[in-house]
């Protein structure tokens, strides 16, 4: 069975400064590991995904994620936030085929000019 | 390209009320979900399918069902529905378990 663990329901940081969103995961079998994001009363949008290729992952609007199975860990890092990264977070995970996409609780990021 | 449409977009429904909620995807994906979101929750998974006329229990099934007919679309039911199902609703599609999943706009249900 996979779970997902995001540490810090709420992140909030100054525009220009680093975003760091932490994500563990927990899985039996070699995991496939995704970040979303959900914008205010919309669905959610893939920002990046890991599959068991690189395990330095660069997604959309300028964010990466890095696999590091010994920490079993997968964190979402921007480097620059910018006002328009404000929105929720969500680490995702799924396994061997027939299984479903298990999600985190989420991380509230807040950027202040 | 419409990708993954819900209907309704909002409903509200009485207490004991049955509903469906309808999710149609244009994609030929395999897997579809059903999930609710509630604030400090996260997504949580109700049911979800891995091809047309299957179905399986996620961690919060009890009060739903579902049906994947046709493999384009996959209804979730209420048969008599509560105030604790009051929640936003999202469905999803994937090819495949390890590639990404496409959402719906979500369902607003409220019971009262």
């Amino acid at each position: 069975a996979q779970s997902v663990t995001q540490l810090g329901s709420h992140v909030s940081v100054s525009e220009g400064a680093l975003v760091l969103l932490r994500c563990n995961y927990s899985s039996s079998v070699p995991p496939y590991l995704f970040w979303y994001v959900q914008y205010p009363n919309q669905g959610l949008q893939l920002l990046l995904k890991y599959t068991s290729a690189a395990t330095l992952v660069k997604g959309i609007n300028g964010f990466e994620a890095e696999f590091k199975k010994s920490e079993t860990s997968f964190h979402l890092t921007k480097p620059s936030a910018h006002m328009s990264d404000a929105a929720e977070y969500f680490c995702a995970v799924s396994g061997q085929a027939g299984t479903a996409l298990i999600f985190g609780k989420g991380t509230t990021l807040s950027v202040s000019s | 390209n419409a990708g993954v449409t819900q209907t309704p977009k909002f409903r509200v429904l009485k207490t004991g009320q049955s509903m469906t909620l309808l999710c149609a995807q244009d994609m030929n994906h395999e897997y579809m979900y059903w999930y609710r979101q509630d604030p400090g929750m996260g997504l949580r998974l109700i049911h979800y399918s891995v091809g047309e006329g299957t179905t399986a229990k996620g961690e919060v099934p009890d009060g739903y069902n579902v049906s994947r007919l046709k493999k384009q679309n996959f209804l979730l039911g209420l048969e008599s529905a509560a105030p604790s199902q009051t929640s936003v609703y999202f469905c999803a599609s994937s090819r495949t378990g390890a590639t990404e999943a496409f959402f719906g706009q979500g369902t607003r249900l409220t019971v009262v």
